[in-house]
């Protein structure tokens, strides 16, 4: 049982446009949300993240915006950018035992066309 | 340059064979872990190491083996090499005080052949 989706496999944006990545999750243990950017033939890098105390966290062009209720979250990336193509994974932990497991999604892989 | 390395970047094996996964940091990070990605799968935790001499399964853990006799390294090992362990494998370390912003070394791409 998947319980964090990204239910876009794939996303294609104009450059200057804004860019939204969806992020679903099932486990109401979940109390940490990250998301990591993967170009091809590296390994993944940690791009921003949110403490479920939170509901907005932003960091120059990326916003990350959590939704407890509807256990949602999104990556908004503004202005998008072609350096901005990459595959997205979003991932969730939980404070309790065994805390410092990341649970992934699947990926969205946004192209940024100029 | 500081990080996480992996060695070696590419291997072909053949059903059967064993082999080691090498994984070091020099960041000082007590957490150390290993995830593979298969296409559609997103990374899945194999077996992940909370400090020198502690070490646990993860949600993959079946034909691994892992052991961490220091705070640097973290080696994979296939027993018994399948092809349904084709994959690349990448490693990951971080502080363990609440730092979840993990980083991760470039990747071990495997065929198993």
């Amino acid at each position: 049982d998947q319980q964090v989706k990204q239910n876009s496999p794939s996303l294609r944006v104009q450059e200057g446009r804004i860019s939204i990545l969806n992020c679903d999750y099932t486990n109401s243990m979940f109390d940490y949300f990250l998301w990591y950017k993967k170009y091809p033939a590296e390994g993944p890098t940690f791009l921003i993240s949110i403490s479920s105390i939170k509901d907005k966290n932003e960091d120059g062009r990326f916003t990350v915006f959590l939704n407890k209720s509807a256990k949602h979250l999104s990556l908004h990336i503004v202005p998008s950018q072609p350096g901005d193509s990459a595959v997205y994974f979003c991932a969730a932990s939980s404070s309790g035992a065994g805390s410092y497991q990341l649970t992934f999604g699947k990926g969205t892989k946004l192209s940024v066309i100029p | 340059n500081a990080g996480v390395t992996q060695t070696p970047k590419f291997q072909v094996l053949k059903t059967g064979q064993s082999m080691t996964l090498q994984c070091a940091q020099d960041m000082n990070h007590e957490y150390m872990s290993w995830y593979r990605q298969d296409p559609g799968m997103g990374l899945r935790l194999i077996h992940y190491s909370v400090g020198a001499g502690i070490t646990d399964q993860g949600e993959v853990p079946n034909g691994y083996n892992v052991s961490r006799s220091t705070t640097e390294d973290f080696p994979l090992r296939l027993l018994s090499a399948a092809p349904s362990q084709t994959s690349v494998y990448f490693c990951a370390s971080s502080y363990i005080a609440g730092n979840y912003g993990y980083t991760f070394g470039s990747g071990t791409r495997l065929t198993v052949v």
